[in-house]
């Protein structure tokens, strides 16, 4: 089981730059980790995914160290928008071909400061 | 456009009583999750489903069932076994294939009157 540790919550002000750490200290060989963002009454939605280096796309960054315990989600410039919780998870319950739970823990609640 | 639709958004139980939860998705995935979220909580995984007419316990399945008849749908019942059904459910589905990401609906709001 592949536990996630991130930070319970973080402020911003728009337009800064917002990393969020999340550390995977057993991380498994074949672990992809996937980064999603829920709003309120909303159910969360897939952001980015990555398995090593770096990936970029039109929303945000991941950033994966060599050794892989940790992953930092990106977000450039952000807005009042972006308010929401971001949640890491790493590995998937299919992986094994058998059940491998994957928890969303509680997530990061990113608060976007005017 | 493609997605998943939960229904309804907004539902009462009373003590005692069963209840179902919809959940359709157009995404011709072949996976589909039912999760439960507790407030300032994560989410929990109650059943998942890797193909029609199969389906395995999540992480607290006690006190729901689902059903898989067809590739679309993946209704969940809350039983009145589930003596703390108060929260929000999530569907999601999935290609199934490893490191998929999940598609979710926006959600059930389950309480009890």
């Amino acid at each position: 089981l592949a536990k996630t540790t991130q930070p319970i919550s973080m402020d911003s002000y728009e337009g800064q730059e917002v990393n969020i750490t999340c550390s995977h200290n057993n991380i498994a060989t074949n672990d992809y980790i996937t980064w999603y963002q829920q709003f309120p009454s909303q159910g969360p939605r897939f952001i980015i995914q990555g398995y090593k280096t770096k990936v970029t796309n039109e929303v945000a960054s991941l950033f994966i160290p060599a050794d892989r315990k940790s992953s930092t989600l990106s977000l450039p410039r952000v807005s009042l928008s972006d308010t929401a919780v971001y949640y890491c998870l790493v590995g998937d319950i299919f992986n094994s071909g058998g059940y491998q739970k994957v928890t969303f823990g509680t997530g990061t609640k990113l608060q976007v400061i005017p | 456009d493609g997605g998943i639709t939960q229904s309804p958004k907004y539902l009462f139980r009373k003590e005692g009583q069963n209840v179902t939860l919809s959940c359709e998705q157009n995404l011709n995935h072949d996976a589909m999750y039912w999760y439960r979220q507790d407030p300032g909580q994560g989410l929990r995984l109650i059943y998942y489903s890797q193909i029609v007419n199969d389906f395995q316990k999540g992480d607290i399945a006690e006190g729901y069932s689902v059903s898989r008849e067809k590739k679309e749908s993946f209704p969940l019942t809350v039983t009145s076994a589930q003596k703390n059904p108060t929260a929000f459910y999530l569907c999601a589905s999935s290609t199934g294939n490893s490191n998929q990401p999940q598609h979710f609906g926006d959600g059930t709001r389950l309480s009890i009157l």
